[in-house]
């Protein structure tokens, strides 16, 4: 079954420490996405991609970083510059167009101790 | 500017009807999705409208107007499982879906 995959689900970083999250799609698609998403509140994007080898800053890309080297894959790395890491990341893919809407992973909570 | 605004908190009970209103102002416009997310779990597609007016599925159903940037979603015999926040997002330009924070619906019994 085509779907996307996001790992771990739960993730613990001690402060000063990059950690990378991981996302992989079986779908075909042309185009993810990274997004935060705080206690209570709507998701903020961190950086997208609509094409191996290129990707964007979103709104909020300051201590995140990224890259898409398959078509299939697209990992996040939270660096130490990221002041407030402690949040829900939500990966998501789409046809590059977007008119049928995203595809999202279970999400990785992501902790720091 | 970009912004989406629907209402932070709504309660309804069980068996009733509830609606939830969005509106938007973004700089260009080619439908608006919404989402269902429960606590802790990704969201997940309910429904996009790219023309005006009302579209019907199931218990749920979202209208449009895009002369006054304006969504609903409808939600009709409600059901506890239906507590959860919604998302109300505009696909503004390619590849790019921009989203509302969402609205909390509890469902009392």
């Amino acid at each position: 079954d085509g779907g996307i995959t996001q790992s771990p689900k739960y993730l613990f970083r001690k402060e000063g420490q990059n950690v990378t999250l991981s996302c992989e799609q079986n779908l075909n698609h042309d185009a993810m996405y990274w997004y935060r998403q705080d206690p209570g509140q709507g998701l903020r994007l961190i950086y997208y991609s609509q094409i191996v080898n290129d990707f964007q800053k979103g709104d909020i890309a300051e201590g995140y970083s990224v890259s898409r080297e398959k078509k299939e894959s697209f990992p996040l790395t939270v660096t130490s510059a990221q002041k407030n890491p402690t949040a829900f990341y939500l990966c998501a893919s789409s046809t590059r167009q977007g008119n049928y809407g995203y595809t999202f992973g279970s999400g990785t909570r992501l902790t720091v101790v | 500017g970009q912004n989406i605004d629907q209402p932070t908190e709504m309660t309804a009970t069980e068996g009733a009807i509830v609606q939830i209103n969005c509106t938007y102002q973004t700089s260009g416009f080619n439908g608006l999705f919404w989402y269902q997310q429960h606590a802790g779990e990704a969201p997940t597609f309910l429904s996009y409208n790219v023309l005006d007016g009302l579209e019907e599925k199931g218990r749920f159903s979202s209208f449009l107007s895009r002369s006054k940037g304006y969504s609903y979603l409808l939600l009709k015999e409600l059901q506890m499982k239906d507590s959860a926040s919604y998302l109300c997002a505009v696909y503004s330009s390619a590849s790019k879906i921009i989203f509302g924070s969402g609205t909390r619906l509890s469902i009392r019994p």
